[in-house]
C-alpha cells in the first residue's frame, strides 16, 4: 500500500538557518504530495502542495519539489525563523482518493 | 469562512462516563474525517463519511466508538463507556475537492 516515510526528529536549528526535512514515499499511481504544519494547540493545516512531477509547491519561504525519479518531496527553506517552531508532516493522496497518507511527522525547534 | 469547528475544546472525565465530541465541517466540503493523535501512535484516522455515508470505519478501535453524520454541516464522535487509554486529542477535518484537508484545533479529552 501508499505510504509515507519522513526523517525522525526533533530537529533543532539557530535562527537563520538551512532547513532540510526528508521525505520519500511509496505510490501506486500519481499522487498529490503535500506538507502539513501543526502548531502547538492547533490542527493540521496545509503549507504547501504539488500535485505532478516536477511541480513546486511554495508558501511562507517554504519549498518541496515533486521528484518522481527519486519519490521524494523534501521541505527546504532557506533561513528559519523561531516561529517556525512546530511539527511538520508530509503527507500523499491519490487522486480521487478520500484518504490522506501521512508521515509520523517532524518536530522542529528553532533557538533564538 | 469560519473553518471546521470542534467543540468542546477540553474534556475531562471520569472512566465509564460517555463522552461525544461534535464537529461542524467546512461548508460546501463533502467529506469528513475523524482522526486521533497521541504521542505513542502519532496521527490515526478512525473514520470518514462523504456525503453524510460513513465509507470507512476500520480505524475506529472498538465498538465502544461510535460516530454519525444526520447532516452535512454536523458529526458527531461518541466514547461510551470511555477508558483511559482512550485519552487523545480527537481532530475532525474536511476535505477540498482537489484533495486538501482542513482540520479543527480538536479537542483534548483526558479520562480519569
Amino acid at each position: 500500500g501508499d505510504s509515507v516515510t519522513q526523517m525522525e526528529g526533533p530537529v533543532t536549528l539557530s535562527e537563520e538557518a538551512f532547513l532540510t526535512i526528508n521525505c520519500t514515499y511509496t505510490a501506486t499511481g500519481y499522487p498529490s504530495l503535500f506538507w502539513y504544519v501543526q502548531y502547538p494547540g492547533e490542527g493540521l493545516q496545509l503549507l504547501l502542495k504539488a500535485t505532478k512531477a516536477d511541480d513546486k509547491g511554495s508558501n511562507k519561504g517554504f519549498e518541496a519539489t515533486y521528484r518522481k525519479e527519486t519519490t521524494s518531496f523534501h521541505l527546504e527553506k532557506g533561513s528559519v525563523q523561531v516561529s517556525d517552531s512546530a511539527v511538520y508532516f508530509c503527507a500523499l493522496s491519490e487522486t480521487g482518493g478520500f484518504k490522506t497518507i501521512f508521515g509520523a511527522g517532524t518536530r522542529l525547534f528553532v533557538k533564538a | 469562512d469560519a473553518g471546521v469547528i470542534q467543540s468542546p475544546r477540553h474534556e475531562v472525565t471520569e472512566m465509564g462516563q460517555e463522552v461525544t465530541l461534535r464537529c461542524k465541517p467546512i461548508s460546501g466540503h463533502n467529506s469528513l474525517f475523524w482522526y486521533r493523535q497521541t504521542m505513542m501512535r502519532g496521527l490515526e484516522l478512525l473514520i470518514y463519511f462523504n456525503n453524510n455515508v460513513p465509507i470507512d470505519d476500520s480505524g475506529m478501535p472498538e465498538d465502544r466508538f461510535s460516530a454519525k453524520m444526520p447532516n452535512a454541516s454536523f458529526s458527531t464522535l461518541k466514547i461510551q463507556p470511555s477508558e483511559p487509554r482512550d485519552s487523545a486529542v480527537y481532530f475532525c477535518a474536511s476535505r477540498t475537492y482537489e484533495g486538501v484537508k482542513h482540520f479543527g484545533d480538536g479537542t483534548r479529552l483526558s479520562i480519569l
